[in-house]
């Protein structure tokens, strides 16, 4: 079983949609929880992250982490076509070597 | 602030045959990251430096894989000899020490082809 699980898609929605990914995790140590957003031959860029449970908002991104489910989600309102690109969701325990535990990525495809 | 840089973009070499990466991090970022995202995977960390000491290579296939960062700046990634398998795109990523997960900064990447 793979640390943390997301599902690949493709997902594709029209303009204005909203949009939910989510991942699941099997290590309940896990106590950050960060969201990236990768377009094409372009490295990840960090969009949301939280720590351990609770919800966070940044203006059409909302970011939720369940931690008895183990369970994140993040939604995206009134989608752009500018949002199409690979959503990736990743966790890490915190201490000394903060490696990032990746999903394997959502592509997303949001039509104009 | 300039962001994490990376060279080559692009590489396609021959099965058996050596490739070398190279990653400057941002200014002032003690921790530096390699990370293998095969095509449809998410990123897999290979090796974290802290200054220019090792601190998890646990998933670095040794027998194959070696990386350095001189003087804890700059860093390169090295396949001798490369495996069809070791196609993939390599993303160098970079932290400054102590600040909380946001402090995380990819370069876009080298993006291997193994032939």
């Amino acid at each position: 079983q793979k640390e943390v699980e997301q599902d690949p898609g493709p997902l594709s929605v029209p303009e204005g949609a909203i949009v939910s990914l989510n991942c699941t995790y099997s290590n309940s140590a896990f106590q950050y929880f960060m969201w990236y957003r990768q377009y094409s031959r372009k490295g990840p860029e960090l969009l949301m992250y939280t720590y351990s449970s609770g919800n966070k908002e940044d203006g059409r991104f909302t970011a939720q982490v369940d931690k008895s489910s183990k369970y994140i989600s993040l939604f995206i309102r009134d989608s752009q076509p500018s949002d199409s690109a690979t959503y990736l969701c990743a966790m890490f325990y915190g201490g000394a070597t903060n490696k990032l535990i990746f999903g394997t990525g959502t592509l997303l495809a949001v039509q104009p | 602030e300039a962001g994490v840089a990376q060279s080559p973009r692009y590489k396609i070499i021959e099965k058996r045959q050596s490739v070398a990466f190279w990653c400057n991090p941002i200014s002032g970022h003690a921790t530096l990251y390699w990370y293998q995202q095969i095509l449809g995977q998410g990123p897999k960390l290979l090796i974290q430096f802290q200054n220019n000491g090792v601190v998890d290579d646990s998933q670095l296939p040794k027998d194959r894989f070696s990386a350095e960062r001189l003087k804890g700046v700059d860093s390169t990634l090295k396949i001798q000899p490369a495996k069809l398998e070791d196609s993939a795109v390599y993303l160098c990523a970079s932290r400054r020490f102590g600040t909380g997960s946001y402090g995380y900064t990819f370069g876009s990447g080298t993006r291997l082809t193994v032939v």
